[in-house]
């Protein structure tokens, strides 16, 4: 089973900012947040992934709480083309070569 | 940049089949991973491989066997096909050896359909 929780689907407004939050209240010491996104049927799209800083790279900022028990994904400036499955998934690094557990994800909807 | 090729794209066999779908990794990726994902569900693990040797093993049936060869491309080969193996197959690689987190990049899958 998914060691994350997601909101089942999100609207948000082309333009505004998507803040798509997860649950991860049993995260492990050495497992990090990532993120992807599935855009119809595609390949999962890396998004970002951090450990206990917040990140931030040119598609979207990580924020992860103090207690690192949840994350909140931002697009700071949603378009049609970000509508996808967004999947948050807790692993850990330099696993070599351990799966990914994608649970239900959130369905964002980008509407015009 | 290059990215995680996945052949066939496409494929349709009949029941009781089998089938072969090989995945090209990232060039100096040593990680290979298959994961399954039927119509309205989430991608589920099956099978990786770190360095030609099995790493990982999810729920992938016995009719199913996989392989990663000395140039780290893969194949996943599938016999006795049945109605519910129709689904999309990804693959992904990772760099595990260059000290990446284990970002894992997804190849464009390959839709398979049995009849």
């Amino acid at each position: 089973d998914a060691k994350t929780t997601q909101p089942t689907s999100m609207d948000c407004a082309e333009g505004r900012a998507a803040n798509l939050p997860c649950n991860h209240s049993t995260i492990s010491g050495n497992e990090y947040v990532y993120w992807y996104r599935q855009i119809h049927s595609q390949g999962p799209q890396y998004i970002i992934h951090g450990l206990k800083n917040n990140e931030t790279n040119e598609m979207a900022s990580l924020i992860i709480t103090e207690d690192r028990k949840s994350s909140t994904l931002i697009l700071p400036h949603a378009t049609l083309r970000d509508t996808a499955v967004y999947y948050c998934i807790a692993a850990p690094a330099r696993n070599y070569g351990q799966n990914f557990v994608f649970g239900p994800g959130t369905r964002l909807s980008v509407l015009p | 940049a290059a990215g995680v090729i996945q052949s066939p794209r496409h494929l349709i066999k009949e029941k009781r089949e089998t089938a072969t779908l090989k995945c090209y990794p990232i060039p100096r990726h040593d990680t290979v991973y298959w994961y399954q994902q039927g119509p309205g569900q989430d991608p589920q693990f099956l099978i990786s491989f770190y360095e030609k040797m099995q790493s990982d093993k999810g729920s992938i049936p016995d009719r199913f066997s996989a392989q990663q060869f000395s140039d780290y491309h893969s194949e996943l080969n599938m016999s006795s096909l049945e109605l519910g193996d129709s689904a999309l197959y990804f693959c992904a690689s990772s760099y595990i050896q260059g000290g990446s987190y284990n970002e894992q990049f997804f190849g464009p899958g390959t839709r398979l359909t049995v009849l």
